[in-house]
């Protein structure tokens, strides 16, 4: 079965770059969230999108930015990047129409330095 | 502010034995509450949901309890093996479906 897809696997920026994680949803499924997970730490909701409206906002940072496409990926833009920013980003997708289980791509783990 | 707590941080346990790992959450009034498995450096993996007005649901050696007056989640490993060794995770849902995740308890089986 399809699993969610994200890229790069492994990103690696310096403070005060930018970042852009994709994220590709389970086909049909209506609803993408993204996760921040710092080391030792649960997962932290940021955003999420239902139908490519952004349907909830979590502990975001203005400095990012996320949107949803036409074809359903999603995209989490990531501006003036900090050494805290660095974690293992998770994308999810589930289909709420039916139940809000959600199925976790496998992360991008960001490295800022 | 929501707050979640999962009993213990880590949990040891001897393999064929039952593990049962416990969330507890307050200020909160969740439609349904979800449990996940998380091994190191991947993401979770949903394993059940049950609904505030649902009191228990099993799946194979899996059983969840969810008692809303408590505001307490009881989850269940039966006949434990090495393989269950994983982190937890007990997570709250909202109307608009984003999980609010507990700090997770550690479980290890010996064999």
């Amino acid at each position: 079965a399809a699993g969610v897809i994200q890229s790069p696997r492994h990103l690696i920026k310096e403070k005060r770059e930018t970042a852009t994680l994709k994220c590709y949803p389970i086909p049909r499924h209506d609803t993408v969230y993204w996760y921040q997970q710092g080391p030792g730490q649960d997962p932290q909701f940021l955003i999420s999108f239902y139908e490519k409206m952004q349907s909830d906002k979590g502990s975001i940072p203005d400095r990012f930015s996320a949107q949803q496409f036409s074809d359903y990926h999603s995209e989490l833009n990531m501006s003036s990047l900090e050494l805290g920013d660095s974690a293992l980003y998770f994308c999810a997708s589930s289909y709420t129409s039916v139940s809000y289980e959600q199925y976790f791509g496998p992360g991008t783990r960001l490295t800022v330095t | 502010s929501q707050k979640i707590e999962q009993n213990s941080e880590a949990l040891n346990i001897q393999e064929g034995k039952t593990a049962t790992l416990t969330c507890n959450y307050t200020n909160y009034s969740p439609a349904y509450l979800q449990w996940y498995r998380q091994d190191p450096g991947r993401g979770p993996v949903f394993l059940l949901l049950i609904r505030e007005n649902e009191k228990e649901k099993r799946k194979e050696r899996l059983k969840v309890t969810f008692d809303t007056t408590l505001k307490q989640s009881l989850f269940h490993i039966t006949a434990s093996q090495p393989a269950d060794s994983a982190t937890y995770l007990c997570a709250l849902g909202g109307s608009q479906g984003n999980l609010i995740f507990g700090k997770g308890t550690k479980l290890s089986v010996k064999p």
